[in-house]
Parts: structure tokens; C-alpha cells; sequence
């Protein structure tokens, strides 16, 4: 199978740093994305990861292990409007390619 | 520039009809998925054209189909409505594959 794991549901504080996990299998994989998706509307871009490493853009930053099949999205100076889901997706090539998401992680940010 | 645009937003449907979602992708892109997001569930994949082609299909029943046209524009047809069916399908372009995949503001499909 294709699995991608992330934990469904984090609270966190105003200001505070938060990390969201991603773990997946890793055979087929070629990438690792992160996206935003506000309550009734589409997913929009975070992050593409296809090597190991951290990437790092404003206040959020993305991480990933190949080897070992993890990726974490790091949001720093958490803000109300972060208040979100948070979908892993994995970029999967089987002759062609496509998204393999997780179930998303929503989280939920208080004063 | 204009995004993924689709159409209808919103749409309800009572069981058994036949519903046409539309999709125009970013000028430029040629490549087009849709996938459909359960309420609570990540987006899963339906399908992925480019060139017109049909390159992938995900594990939907036959009653899903879709195409794509030379303007690569796209349509996703499902019949025989089942409420199972009711989700936001969502249409996302890139250049090729899904490298780099944009969504569109999706469409909420109610199945009565």
C-alpha cells in the first residue's frame, strides 16, 4: 500500500512552535508535499521536499528523511489564522504521477 | 493570471442522476487530476490527463469518467449518483504530472 501518516488532530498556543509529523512507505515515493487547507476551501502549497533535508520559507519550514520515510512541517510565531489542516502528500510514480495524501492534521490555534 | 477555476461551486443532486464538473487549469498547464475529499479525509485520486491523454485512474468505479479537452480544460462525469458520492472534488493542473499540482476552489457535490 501507499500509506501516509500524521496525527488528526494538535492544539497549540498563539505564538507558539509547532511540528506536525508525516511518516510514509517509502517505495515509489519521489517527493514529499505539504499543503493548507482552510475549512470548505482547496488545499493551497506549502512546501515540495525531494531531498533530505530542511527547507525553510518565512515561518513555516518542511523537513524530510527519505531514508526513513518521515517529514515534518514546522510552523513558527503561530498565528489565529494558521488555525487549519495541514495535508502530507506524497508524490507517487507509477508510470505516471500522482498526489497520495494523508488523512490531513487539523489544528487548532488559541489566544 | 487566473487559477484553477471550476464550475459549479456548489451542486445538488438527487440519487441516480448524472453530474458534469468542470475544470480550467492555469494557462500554460497541460496536465489536469481531480480527486475527491471526503469530509474529514484527505483528497484521493480520481484521475490525471495531459495531452488529452488519459495517464492514470485511481480506484473508482466506472461510473466516474472524465476527459480533456484541446484547450486542456477538463470535465469529470459521474453517474448513477450513490450519497457515498457526496464530497468536494477538486482540480488541480500543473505543468506535467503532478509536480508542483495548484488546486482549484473545488466543487461540493451533495447527493440527496
Amino acid at each position: 500500500g501507499q500509506n501516509i501518516d500524521q496525527p488528526t488532530e494538535m492544539t497549540a498556543t498563539e505564538g507558539a512552535i509547532v511540528q506536525i509529523n508525516c511518516t510514509y512507505q517509502t517505495s515509489g515515493f519521489n517527493g514529499l508535499f505539504w499543503y493548507q487547507q482552510h475549512a470548505g476551501e482547496a488545499p493551497t502549497f506549502l512546501s515540495y521536499n525531494v531531498l533530505d533535508g530542511l527547507e525553510e520559507k518565512g515561518r513555516f519550514s518542511s523537513f524530510l528523511s527519505r531514508s526513513k520515510g518521515y517529514s515534518y512541517l514546522l510552523l513558527k510565531e503561530l498565528q489565529m489564522k494558521d488555525s487549519a489542516s495541514y495535508l502530507c502528500a506524497g508524490l507517487m510514480n507509477t508510470g505516471f504521477q500522482k498526489l497520495v495524501f494523508g488523512t490531513g492534521t487539523r489544528l487548532l490555534v488559541s489566544p | 493570471d487566473a487559477g484553477v477555476t471550476q464550475s459549479p461551486t456548489h451542486l445538488i443532486k438527487t440519487r441516480g442522476q448524472h453530474v458534469t464538473l468542470r475544470c480550467s487549469p492555469i494557462s500554460g498547464h497541460k496536465s489536469v487530476s481531480w480527486y475527491q475529499q471526503v469530509l474529514g479525509q484527505g483528497p484521493q485520486f480520481i484521475f490525471q490527463y495531459y495531452e488529452k491523454e488519459e495517464r492514470g485512474r485511481g480506484n473508482f468505479p466506472d461510473r466516474f469518467s472524465a476527459r480533456q479537452f484541446p484547450n486542456y480544460s477538463s470535465e469529470l462525469n459521474v453517474n448513477a449518483l450513490l450519497l457515498g458520492d457526496s464530497a468536494l472534488y477538486l482540480c488541480a493542473s500543473s505543468l506535467g504530472g503532478a509536480t508542483e499540482a495548484f488546486f482549484g476552489q473545488g466543487t461540493r457535490l451533495t447527493v440527496v
